[in-house]
């Protein structure tokens, strides 16, 4: 079945330290790319998006994420997490059975420690 | 600008109600989402509007499930003899083409006693 895979459902980090959130999709074809990120009390917010070209893509509060087609993989990464990332993270992709319809991971709820 | 909004954000039924959820997209966005995120897991995708048509209703879970646009903006989305199943958060989203860049709702927090 087509899904959205987030390996990590609870990571807890001290401020400072680096962050990758894995995320892999079980589809061949051409799909676009999304992290969500929901803070506590708040609706989801666009982290970032990977359409085509470069497959290093950079969103907001420092975000990244790369691409890597051969793996199936569009990981989240953070050099260095701050208090304020913590939130429950969401990755997306359409293109899965059509592209009017986003397929989510089960998310990752991330907690930063001051 | 003002985001998607929906009403109400919190709706207790008893198990047998129907309840009807409100979506007001951002206006001029053609495309409209709707979303249901149990406790503890991603949003899954229930049905899809282009303007007034509803394109996609391939999620809904089962006949109980309606949900309309008829003049193309504001959208609801009516759950029948209501489950205790159905508890979740119902998300709306909206864009001006396509799921990609697509803002969302706050979501209506639906409980079934």
């Amino acid at each position: 079945a087509q899904s959205v895979s987030q390996h990590n459902h609870h990571v807890i980090l001290s401020e400072a330290a680096s962050l990758e959130l894995g995320c892999n999709y079980s589809y061949g074809g051409t799909v676009n790319l999304f992290w969500y990120v929901q803070y506590p009390g708040q609706h989801l917010q666009l982290l970032l998006k990977y359409f085509s070209g470069d497959p290093l893509v950079k969103g907001i509060k420092g975000f990244e994420a790369e691409f890597i087609k051969s793996k199936f993989s569009f990981n989240l990464r953070k050099p260095s997490v701050q208090w304020s990332d913590t939130a429950e993270y969401f990755c997306a992709v359409n293109g899965l059975g059509g592209y009017n319809k986003l397929i989510f991971g089960a998310g990752t709820r991330l907690a930063v420690h001051p | 600008g003002a985001g998607v909004s929906q009403s109400p954000r919190y709706k207790v039924a008893k198990r047998g109600q129907d309840v009807a959820l409100r979506c007001d997209p951002i206006s001029g966005h053609v495309s409209l989402f709707w979303y249901q995120q149990a406790l503890g897991q991603g949003p899954e995708f229930l049905t899809y509007f282009q303007n007034e048509a509803q394109l996609d209703k391939s999620g809904l879970p089962s006949d109980r499930f309606f949900a309309e646009r008829p003049e193309g903006s504001v959208s609801t989305l009516k759950i029948q003899r209501t489950q205790q199943e159905d508890s979740a958060v119902y998300l709306c989203a909206s864009s001006k083409g396509g799921s990609q860049g697509a803002g969302f709702g706050p979501g209506t927090r639906l409980t079934v006693t």
